[in-house]
């Protein structure tokens, strides 16, 4: 089975730090791009990062550049964001995401870890 | 950045019945569309992409259509479980931008 899991969310202070894993399994890893989308409580859904499957090519929302960094191991089928200077607007379910092997759609998706940025 | 333009925002239709969403595109993005459902508490699921093509195990109900900037999803006659927010997506240019969603209600 296809899957993806998330971790790492929680509760951080603003100006703080939080480091998100996703797990991926039963496919190959390393062939597939990824992607990390937000959604805020009771809003759309945003677009925050991409990773080629080589790592070559990275691109981020202007909301979190130069504050998030994505990354992944392939060898150990793992999508990382580390997020820093989080602010409150950052508040949101996180979710990890894979492209269909025939075109960049988002297919497979995780259910998503929570993160609130809060005093 | 592509703003994507959803319409209405709210659908309110009784079962069986046709729902027709739009969703505008700021410029064009040839046919790099896809359509996601989401239910309360769910992660999306994509339903649609190269604006037309159903993903795998999509009942044969729904249908997408359009090119360029303007794009169609038909819901041919709607099942109780149809009931959700949809969103339109552009993967034609960086940075990926989704629709505001239309959510689909009970009339």
């Amino acid at each position: 089975e296809v899957r993806l899991v998330e971790s790492g969310g929680g509760l951080a202070q603003p100006g703080g730090s939080l480091r998100l894993s996703c797990a991926a399994s039963g496919f190959t890893f390393s062939s597939f791009s990824m992607n990390w989308v937000r959604q805020a409580p009771g809003k759309g859904l945003e677009w925050v990062s991409y990773i080629s499957s080589s790592t070559r090519t990275i691109y981020y929302a202007d909301s979190v550049k130069g504050r998030f960094t994505i990354s992944r191991d392939n060898a150990e089928n793992s999508l990382f964001l580390q997020m820093t200077s989080l602010r409150a607007e950052d508040t949101a379910v996180y979710y990890c995401s894979r492209p269909l092997s025939v075109s960049e759609a988002f297919d497979i998706w995780g259910q998503g870890t929570v993160v609130t940025v809060s005093s | 950045e592509i703003v994507m333009t959803q319409s209405p925002a709210t659908l309110s239709v009784s079962p069986g019945e046709r729902a027709t969403l739009s969703c505008r595109a700021s410029q064009s993005v040839g046919s790099k569309l896809a359509w996601y459902q989401q239910k309360p508490g769910q992660a999306p699921r994509l339903l649609m992409f190269g604006a037309s093509t159903r993903a795998t195990g999509l009942p044969v109900r729904f249908s997408g259509g359009g090119s360029e900037t303007e794009f169609i999803l038909t819901i041919s006659s709607l099942q109780s479980e149809d009931f959700a927010v949809y969103y339109c997506q552009q993967y034609s240019k960086w940075p990926r931008t989704f629709g505001g969603g239309t959510k689909v209600e009970l009339k």
